[in-house]
């Protein structure tokens, strides 16, 4: 069974500090991976995928995330925080078939101090 | 990013009472899901949708649940006799491939 896990339930940052938040996964194969951000009382928004190919992978907002197989890992990161960054970020993972669930991991929320 | 829209954004129900939550999916899409998000919990899969019928279900996508597509465009979820721990945000997602887009949700209270 494919399971994510997220270990920091909370991070704060400071506005203009560079961000880092871990997912690790667990799944039989190499898998779909993917990072959702939600802000307070909206959906969930796609910020970036990994599918194949280049481990690094750039998204919207400026994120970008490293799969590192080895590690089972497939961490985000973005250079500097803006305030409009506070939300919460899901890591999420999906078999490679189309149309396949994906599992996600229990988020980590960010909070971004002026 | 193709829209995804659910209908309503908040319903408050009594207990016992059945809902229908509503998603209107771009209609070249393939695949149709559900996803629940009880309050300060993470999201969880409750059901998948291909060529108009159930591909995968979740333990918690019981006989209470139901989906369709009744009219080739919305496709619904429908929860009959509410419990209270039915309480939850509920996102619609659909795909046409391996990358899944969601709606805003639909938060469902019940008292």
């Amino acid at each position: 069974a494919q399971s994510v896990t997220q270990p920091d339930i909370h991070i704060t940052v400071s506005e203009g500090a560079s961000l880092e938040l871990r997912c690790n996964y667990s799944y039989g194969a190499t898998p779909y991976l993917f990072w959702y951000v939600q802000s307070p009382g909206q959906g969930l928004q796609l910020l970036l995928k990994y599918f194949s190919g280049d481990t690094l992978v750039q998204g919207i907002k400026g994120f970008e995330a490293e799969f590192k197989r080895s590690q089972s890992s497939f961490n985000l990161r973005k250079p500097s925080v803006h305030w409009s960054d506070a939300a919460e970020y899901f890591c999420a993972v999906g078999a490679r078939a189309a149309g396949n669930k994906l599992t996600f991991g229990g988020g980590t929320r960010v909070l971004v101090k002026p | 990013e193709p829209e995804v829209t659910q209908t309503p954004s908040h319903q408050v129900t009594q207990m016992g009472q059945e809902v229908i939550l509503r998603c209107v999916p771009i209609s070249n899409h393939l695949y149709f899901y559900w996803y629940r998000q009880i309050l300060g919990q993470k999201v969880e899969f409750l059901v998948s949708f291909y060529n108009n019928e159930i591909s995968e279900k979740s333990e918690i996508f019981d006989d209470q649940f139901s989906v369709e597509r009744p009219d080739g465009s919305n496709f619904t979820l429908k929860i009959r006799s509410t419990k209270l721990e039915d309480s939850a945000m509920y996102f619609c997602a659909r795909s046409s491939g391996q990358e899944a887009f969601f709606g805003q949700g639909t938060r469902l209270t019940v008292v």
